[in-house]
């Protein structure tokens, strides 16, 4: 089956740093972009930034440019997003989110996602 | 960065009713548009790519068009399971963006 799993809820204080998962499996790991995307409470999508596993080429929104890190380690089929020092504004649910099916190439649409991870910074 | 704004905010409708969605971006994105649908607490699933091609297992009741800046999400004999809040995506360049989100209630 292909899924991405997505590590559990978090709960931090501002200032703290934080690195969540979203794990893939069931497709090649390497070859399709994983995106995040952020939910503020009772707010719409925003697209935060992206990784292509296979090499690493990373692009972020200029919203979330310097705010935080996306990566990946191809040898556990796994993507992290992080933040070195949270803020009460990082409040959301985050997903990660890809397209290995075939019908959105690039990375510009997704066909998966996880099941979002919820962190709350207070 | 490409500005995508959707009417209505929100709609209510019955069982049974046809509904539109409409999402304008703020240049030209050619066909790159995706429609998805989020239920609370869930994650979004897509439900159009490319402006009107049906994801796999997505009912024909759910039909999209448009192209160029001007798109639209139908969705005709509304059924209890599509009551949830509907985004449109372009995914025509880097950064992608997200509509505001069109919340369909039940009337």
């Amino acid at each position: 089956e292909v899924q991405l799993v997505q590590s559990g809820a978090e709960v931090k204080k501002p200032g703290e740093s934080l690195k969540i998962s979203c794990e893939a499996s069931g497709y090649r790991f390497s070859d399709y972009w994983i995106g995040w995307v952020r939910q503020m409470p009772g707010k719409g999508l925003e697209w935060m930034g992206i990784i292509y596993p296979g090499d690493s080429d990373t692009k972020y929104s200029p919203a979330f440019q310097g705010r935080v890190i996306i990566s990946a380690d191809k040898s556990i089929n796994t993507v992290y997003v992080q933040w070195s020092r949270l803020k009460a504004s990082d409040t959301a649910t985050y997903f990660c989110a890809s397209a290995p099916l075939g019908h959105c190439s690039g990375g510009l649409c997704y066909e998966i996602w996880g099941q979002g991870t919820t962190v709350t910074v207070s | 960065d490409i500005q995508m704004t959707q009417s209505p905010s929100s709609v209510s409708a019955s069982v049974g009713d046809s509904v539109t969605i409409t999402c304008r971006a703020s240049q030209d994105i050619s066909i790159w548009l995706a429609w998805y649908q989020q239920k609370p607490g869930k994650a979004p699933k897509l439900l159009i790519y490319a402006a009107s091609a049906l994801h796999t297992g997505v009912p024909s009741r759910f039909s999209g068009s448009g192209s160029g800046t001007d798109f639209t999400l139908a969705i005709n004999g509304l059924q209890p399971e599509d009551f949830a809040t509907y985004y449109c995506q372009q995914a025509h360049r880097f950064p992608l963006t997200f509509g505001g989100g069109t919340k369909v209630e039940i009337k």
